[in-house]
């Protein structure tokens, strides 16, 4: 595709609900990373996948974070049991070098 | 673990002034990168610099990269009211793996 793409773009949840986020990267981009961005804040990184070596989870916060990434290609961070403090834009960019190309985000709101 | 501040977190001028954004790591970098990202938009990349010392320009913003490779800066000159947002840097580890600092927002009069 043209560029990284993100889905949904908005997500509201109710507390404790479970949600899924994906993300396509483009085409040929052999690393995929995922940040949070609280309001007025700066990118938290939360996870790296590069090829097919084990992904660097360092960055997630709690054992409710997961992502996988599929083929190589496709990834979908999932929250569960989501808290109000998730509430941010989460933030998907991949690269084939250095420079990250970023997706759109998706902004998720939990009530 | 490897950390990468930016100063100031907010930076309001007058439209005509000068801006500088700095960036200090913990550790060694490979390369800093720079993102510039508008209200309610996402980050693009600006540049990237590789080199110890090295200085790179786009108009009128000027890259620095420190000789040690652990700071940079980002300047620009005479700001206009497209300039508004936030800029990042993003500091590179051998492992390739990116850590940001937390920003500069910039703010303009007209």
């Amino acid at each position: 595709g043209a560029g990284v793409s993100q889905s949904p773009s908005n997500k509201v949840t109710e507390k404790g609900k479970d949600v899924e986020l994906r993300c396509d990267p483009i085409s040929g981009h052999t690393a995929l990373y995922w940040y949070r961005q609280s309001l007025g804040q700066g990118l938290e990184f939360l996870i790296y996948f590069q090829g097919n070596s084990a992904p660097d989870k360092s960055g997630l916060p709690s054992d409710r974070f997961s992502a996988e990434r599929t083929g190589g290609s496709v990834s979908t961070l999932t929250i569960q049991r989501t808290q109000q403090e998730d509430s941010a834009v989460y933030l998907c960019a991949s690269s084939l070098g250095q420079t990250q190309y970023f997706g759109p985000g998706t902004r998720l709101l939990v009530l | 673990g490897q950390q990468v501040m930016q100063i100031p977190q907010y930076q309001h001028v007058q439209e005509g002034e000068d801006f500088t954004t700095y960036c200090n790591s913990s550790t060694t970098l490979s390369n800093i990168q720079w993102y510039k990202q508008r209200p309610g938009g996402h980050p693009v990349f600006l540049i990237q610099l590789v080199k110890s010392g090295e200085v790179k320009k786009q108009k009128r913003l000027t890259f620095q990269f420190g000789e040690a490779k652990k700071n940079s800066s980002l300047h620009i000159t005479a700001t206009q009211t497209t300039d508004v947002g936030t800029y990042f840097c993003g500091g590179g580890s051998s492992a390739s793996k990116i850590i940001f600092g937390s920003g500069t927002r910039l703010s303009i009069r007209p």
